[in-house]
């Protein structure tokens, strides 16, 4: 069964730094795009950055741009997010989130999420 | 910039009953369409993709239709476990994906 799961959320002050972590198992890694969406509290869904299938073409939402690392590490099937200058608008769940191969242009795989607070 | 509008905010039904559910594209979007649901504390689930074709495993009592800027998706006879928030998205904005502000359909 194909599967994505996230780890690394937590409580970090403003300003801080947290590294979030998506392994995949059941498919193809190597082949796949993947994305982390976040959700504030109470709020809707919110693209946060895309990796192409080998982590080479990276792209990020403005909001977190100069502040967030999308990475990979193909040996151990796994995406990572590395966040810096936490903000407490960057409170959110964090979803990684699989491109579907056959349309390219809709999420058919998502995670459980993993939750970060930015709070002193 | 192409930005979904979803009407209405919240839909107020009892269980059997018909959801009607609409997203409006700012730009035409063709058919590169999706919906979303999603269940408190869960993840979003794929519903339909290219406007109409269900995802693996979703019942055929989700559907959806619509082409350029104009999409809905209906639920014929509301099962207990539908009533969660939907989303729509596209992707136009590339590489971002773009999602709706959601409709939730609660219990009336």
């Amino acid at each position: 069964e194909a599967q994505l799961v996230e780890s690394g959320g937590g409580l970090v002050q403003p300003g801080g730094s947290l590294r979030l972590s998506c392994v995949a198992s059941g498919f193809s890694f190597s082949s796949s795009e993947i994305n982390w969406v976040r959700q504030a509290p109470g709020k809707g869904l919110e693209w946060v950055s895309f990796s192409s299938s080998t982590g080479i073409t990276v792209y990020y939402a403005d909001s977190v741009r100069g502040r967030f690392i999308v990475s990979r590490d193909h040996a151990k099937n796994s995406l990572y997010l590395q966040m810096s200058s936490l903000r407490a608008e960057d409170t959110a769940v964090y979803y990684c989130a699989r491109v579907n191969g056959h349309t390219a242009v809709d999420l058919d795989l998502w995670g459980q999420g993993t939750r970060v607070i930015v709070s002193s | 910039e192409v930005v979904l509008t979803q009407s209405p905010a919240t839909l107020s039904l009892s269980p059997g009953e018909r959801a009607t559910l609409s997203c409006r594209a700012s730009q035409s979007v063709s058919t590169d369409l999706a919906w979303y649901q999603q269940k408190p504390g869960q993840a979003p689930r794929l519903l339909i993709y290219h406007a109409s074709d269900r995802a693996t495993g979703i019942p055929a009592r989700f559907s959806g239709t619509g082409s350029g800027t104009d999409f809905t998706l209906s639920i014929s006879g509301l099962e207990p476990e539908d009533f969660a928030v939907y989303y729509c998205q596209h992707r136009r904005n590339w590489p971002s994906f773009t999602f709706g502000p959601g409709t939730k359909v609660d219990f009336k």
